[in-house]
């Protein structure tokens, strides 16, 4: 059965601050892994990783998968306000971990 | 404007009665996926189709129902014997291998 877990399970930071959030998995046919942060209701994409060790990113936030280990990590650097959100991650584009609540503080 | 609307944001519905809820988009994905959240947790998959008239089972598709006669549409039945039907519904679609795109949602509230 695939398995998605993500760590941890909620988060608190002051501006400013780096963050890291993991994500590892137990997926059979591994296709792709993607990254979706959700604010209020609908989740918003954000990065899709199928190659391992490539480094996806975009302003402050970065992505890279690990396909030997099998996890993937989200980090966002100097963490905003708006940052806050339930960062969610998931394989082959339906399965889900149960996210992640980052909290960050002014 | 491309995208992806859920019908109604918020549905009140008494035990024992069925309840469809609406999907549409306009972004001409052959893929549509159905998700239930819950309080505190991920997405869960209910039902998902790739191509019209064509449809597979989640992980969690007992107590529901979908069809897929038209590419923009794929409505989701929750029928009586969802025994947790309250819960915060999200559709999306995808061209085949890419990234999800959501709808707002629809709340269910069963009472």
């Amino acid at each position: 059965e695939d398995k998605v877990v993500q760590s941890p399970l909620s988060l608190v930071v002051h501006e400013g601050d780096t963050v890291t959030l993991n994500c590892s998995y137990e997926v059979t046919n591994f296709r792709s892994l993607l990254w979706y942060k959700q604010e209020k209701k609908a989740p918003t994409f954000l990065f899709m990783l199928t190659s391992s060790g490539i480094e996806k990113k975009s302003g402050r936030l970065s992505s890279i998968l690990d396909k030997k280990e099998l996890f993937s990590i989200l980090n966002i650097t100097a963490t905003q306000t708006g940052d806050s959100a339930v960062y969610l991650c998931a394989f082959n584009d339906m399965r889900f971990g149960a996210g992640t609540r980052l909290t960050v503080k002014p | 404007d491309g995208g992806i609307t859920q019908s109604p944001k918020y549905l009140f519905r008494k035990e024992g009665q069925n309840v469809t809820l609406s999907c549409e988009q306009n972004l001409n994905h052959d893929a549509m996926y159905w998700y239930r959240q819950d309080p505190g947790q991920g997405l869960r998959l209910i039902y998902y189709s790739q191509i019209v008239n064509d449809f597979q089972k989640g992980d969690i598709a007992e107590g529901y129902s979908v069809s897929r006669e038209k590419k923009e549409s794929f409505p989701l039945t929750v029928t009586s014997a969802q025994k947790n039907p309250t819960a915060f519904y999200l559709c999306a679609s995808s061209r085949t291998g890419t990234w999800q795109y959501f709808g707002p949602g629809t709340r269910l509230t069963v009472t």
